[in-house]
């Protein structure tokens, strides 16, 4: 079945540098993409959602690329600020609808020192 | 607002003892699921349900149940406890393929 690799499991870096973080994925069907935001002792947060159509995508500060020929998906952070400290993780999406499944990268710890 | 609600939202069990992990979703969707989150293992698949119908069930164990009595609820009950179903578990409900989670119910089993 699908699997999703994630690195680096905890990343540092000072306040206003970028941050990137890389997933990949076994499963040249797969469609679906997302990266999620859980800050201490809370949920998930999503972040953004991409379709296997969408080499790029860019909100809010943060970029996600998608290169399906090397399986890979990337999430960069540009000029990171302390309040983007938490575990991000990948998830990549298994069936459709109602029988969807997420299959999770392990997820990286993000420190962004001010 | 919240929009999904989990209770609790932490929980101390003995083992051998039976629990029921509440989730209800205001996001109007027809699918919901649960994953667990623990220390040894990263977020994983448990369940899922369309119209309160059973999709999927990744669970190997019977002790896991889902329940829902509602088009919105979907429960959890765990029987037969075990310090290693110490973990905290997510209830997520989805629109079309993306799915949206509560703030989990952290279980700890002594």
């Amino acid at each position: 079945g699908e699997q999703v690799e994630q690195r680096p499991p905890h990343l540092s870096v000072p306040e206003g540098d970028s941050a990137v973080i890389i997933c990949t994925y076994t499963d040249s069907a797969t469609a679906y993409f997302y990266w999620y935001k859980q800050e201490p002792g809370a949920g998930l947060q999503l972040l953004m959602s991409v379709f296997s159509n969408v080499d790029r995508k860019e909100e809010q500060g943060l970029t996600v690329l998608l290169n399906k020929k090397d399986k890979q998906l990337s999430l960069n952070l540009t000029a990171a600020h302390p309040g983007d400290s938490a575990v991000y993780f990948c998830a990549v999406s298994v069936g459709q609808g109602g029988s969807a499944k997420l299959i999770f990268g392990e997820g990286t710890k993000l420190t962004v020192s001010s | 607002d919240p929009k999904i609600i989990q209770k609790p939202k932490y929980l101390v069990a003995v083992t051998g003892s039976e629990k029921i992990l509440i989730c209800e979703q205001y996001l109007g969707h027809n699918a919901m699921y649960w994953y667990r989150q623990s220390a040894k293992k990263p977020l994983e698949f448990m369940f899922s349900y369309s119209y309160q119908k059973l999709m999927d069930n990744q669970t190997a164990s019977s002790r896991f149940q889902p329940q829902s009595s509602k088009k919105n609820h979907l429960d959890l009950q765990i029987t037969a406890l075990k310090p290693d179903d110490s973990a905290t578990y997510f209830c997520a409900s989805s629109h079309r393929d993306t799915q949206y989670f509560g703030p989990g119910t952290r279980l700890l089993v002594l």
